[in-house]
């Protein structure tokens, strides 16, 4: 079975502009989440969609979105770019039978 | 979630097991242990998890100890790719919640 797949894997962008990643989960899985991991701060969750609908919020600017599609795929949308958004972005997926989280491979952005 | 508390880092030789330790004493009853681990700028990668009994797969084994504040992560037989920052977490398995990550331990396997 394939694996979580996010798409590009890295990305440079300027500061003002705006960003979508996106993430396909693993095949059969419905849940999506999203995190953020900078050097500073770490590990954070950001979102997390199930079934089109966003069901946990994690604690980022209202800049950060999301969405989820009917075959579960999920995009992420950073508007306004800023500096500190540079960073690794991770997606996970989970099956309804398991609350066991899969990584995708990540999406590196650099924002100058 | 109960907070979790790891070293910041470990050295272990190369074939040797390594032994992760995880304390997590406010730990309540329907929460999990997990383990993760991340090899430098990759995603995470699922280890194991166990609610109270200890589990093994084909990675490593898990050890909770019976009050369930402590548990400790084995990889049998550590090689050089072992590598990484292990992440010990505790959670409710409730859907929509999400993963706390902690500063984790570096693990080094060291030839």
């Amino acid at each position: 079975k394939a694996g979580v797949t996010q798409t590009p894997r890295y990305l440079i962008k300027t500061r003002g502009q705006q960003v979508t990643l996106s993430c396909s989960p693993i095949s059969g899985h419905r849940s999506v989440s999203w995190y953020q991991q900078t050097p500073g701060q770490g590990l954070q969750f950001l979102f997390e969609y199930f079934s089109e609908t966003q069901r946990n919020k994690g604690n980022f600017p209202g800049r950060f979105s999301g969405r989820q599609f009917s075959n579960s795929r999920s995009e992420m949308n950073v508007s306004t770019l800023e500096l500190g958004d540079s960073a690794l972005y991770l997606c996970a997926s989970s099956s309804p039978l398991s609350e066991t989280q899969y990584f995708g491979p990540g999406t590196r952005l650099l924002v100058l | 979630d109960a907070k979790t508390t790891q070293p910041t880092s470990m050295d272990c030789a190369e074939g040797r097991a390594a032994n992760l330790p995880c304390n997590h004493s406010t730990i309540s009853g329907n929460e999990y242990v997990y383990w993760y681990r991340q090899i430098h700028s990759q995603g995470p990668q699922y280890i194991i998890h166990g609610l109270k009994n200890n589990e093994t797969n084909e990675m490593a084994s898990l050890i909770i100890t019976e009050d369930r504040k402590s548990s400790t992560l084995i990889l049998p037989h550590a090689t050089l790719r072992d590598t990484a920052v292990y992440y010990c977490i505790v959670r409710v398995d409730n859907y929509g919640q999400n993963f706390v990550f902690g500063p984790g331990t570096r693990l080094s396997v060291l030839p």
